[in-house]
């Protein structure tokens, strides 16, 4: 069975600080791992990893992925207010059976 | 640009009752998914289907249909509501073979 575990469960830090989340899995025929952005209604899209040790980066937030180890971390500078959120990992299974099993989150509340 | 949009965004249903909540999406995406979302549990699959006329099990199917009669759609229905069927109800589409997946913005249901 499919597993994605992400820690910690829930952050709380001051605007201005740097944050890291960690999402590690066990996945048959692992395809890509996608990182989420959930507010109040529908997760928005971050990232997708299909490459060990490749850096995707858009603006205040990166992303890096480790096949051998089965994990990847989501890193964010600089917090502001509109980061908190729920950050959740899926990841993919390939090979004709394209399904994405998540993780439980990691809520991330920033203080002014 | 509507995306993916969800019909209704709440409902309060009584055990036994049915419904049937709607999904459509204006991508042309061939793949389309329903998940629920309940505390501490992150997504979970309930159906999917890869284009029309064609739909597969996930990972909690059980008291939940679905039908895929075009492209466009894809309703959820559930026959008989249980109180375990309360939860925030999502449907997603994307194109066959790629990521991401884009979400609408939820039904939040309760079954009392």
């Amino acid at each position: 069975e499919d597993k994605v575990v992400q820690s910690p469960l829930s952050l709380v830090v001051h605007e201005g600080d740097t944050v890291t989340l960690n999402c590690s899995y066990e996945v048959t025929n692992f395809r890509s791992l996608l990182w989420y952005k959930q507010e109040k209604k529908a997760p928005t899209f971050l990232f997708m990893l299909t490459s060990s040790g490749i850096e995707k980066k858009s603006g205040r937030l990166s992303s890096i992925l480790d096949k051998k180890e089965l994990f990847s971390i989501l890193n964010i500078t600089a917090t502001q207010t509109g980061d908190s959120a729920v950050y959740l990992c899926a990841v993919e299974r390939g090979f004709g059976n394209e399904k994405l099993t998540f993780g439980t989150g990691t809520r991330l509340t920033i203080i002014p | 640009n509507a995306g993916v949009t969800q019909t209704p965004k709440f409902q309060v249903l009584k055990t036994g009752q049915s419904m049937t909540l709607q999904c459509a999406q204006d991508m042309n995406h061939e793949y389309m998914s329903w998940y629920r979302q309940d505390p501490g549990m992150g997504l979970r699959l309930i159906h999917y289907s890869v284009g029309a006329g064609i739909t597969d099990q996930g990972e909690v199917p059980n008291g939940y249909n679905v039908s895929r009669s075009t492209t466009e759609d894809f309703p959820l229905r559930l026959l008989s509501a249980a109180p375990s069927q309360t939860s925030v109800y999502f449907c997603a589409s994307r194109r066959v073979d790629t990521q991401p997946q884009h979400f609408g913005d939820g039904t939040r249901l309760s079954i009392l």
